[in-house]
């Protein structure tokens, strides 16, 4: 059974950094492509970014560009999310997701929340 | 970017009776297009994917439909628990965008 948990959800200041982790079990972690998505509280679903099984490469959201970084310790079976130069805008429930046949979400874990304000 | 857009934003059916919801795309995503189900306070679940195909132990009451620009998300017989939030998201290229969701409530 895939499982997926977020962690490190806080309490930031705008301006500030954070990062997110996804320990992934159930499935080859390394072979699977991972996405993060976030949903600021009462609105929909946004997509963050997403990355390659081997780490090498990765897309970002224009909104996060330059801002957020998502890397993957395969040795480890984990996702990170690195989110720095935080603004309330920032402010949701991220969560990890699998990579199915395409670039859809096919397992998605429970999310952790990040709110940023002053 | 590909912009989507889902209509109704509310729906409400009542037990056992047929709910259609609509995704349409800005430009041509041709069948890369996702529905998933999101209930309060619970990540999202995928339904369909590849416009059409089920997701692993979905109830077959769900099925998807349409390619290109339109698209059909159809609940037939609804049930109670079928109430919650539904998004479609396209993955034909980047960035991955999804709708603003339709709510499904039971009347």
């Amino acid at each position: 059974e895939v499982q997926l948990l977020e962690s490190g959800g806080d309490f930031v200041q705008p301006g500030g950094s954070l990062t997110l982790s996804c320990a992934a079990s159930g499935f080859t972690f390394s072979s699977r492509a991972m996405s993060w998505v976030r949903q600021a509280p009462g609105k929909g679903l946004d997509w963050v970014g997403s990355i390659l099984g081997d780490g090498v490469s990765a897309a970002y959201a224009d909104s996060v560009k330059g801002r957020f970084t998502i890397s993957r310790d395969n040795s480890k079976f984990t996702l990170y999310l690195q989110l720095n130069s935080l603004t309330v805008e920032d402010t949701a429930v991220y969560y990890c997701a699998t990579r199915g046949s395409g670039w859809y979400g096919d397992d998605w874990g429970q999310g952790t929340l990040v709110t940023v304000s002053s | 970017e590909v912009m989507m857009t889902q209509s109704p934003a509310t729906l409400s059916v009542s037990p056992g009776e047929r709910a259609t919801l609509s995704c349409r795309a800005s430009q041509s995503v041709s069948s890369s297009l996702a529905w998933y189900q999101q209930k309060p306070g619970q990540a999202p679940r995928l339904l369909i994917y590849g416009a059409s195909t089920r997701a692993t132990a979905i109830p077959a009451r769900f099925s998807g439909s349409g390619s290109g620009t339109e698209f059909t998300l159809t609940i037939t017989s609804l049930q109670s628990e079928d109430s919650a939030v539904y998004y479609c998201q396209h993955y034909y290229n980047w960035p991955l965008t999804f709708g603003g969701g339709t709510k499904v409530e039971i009347k």
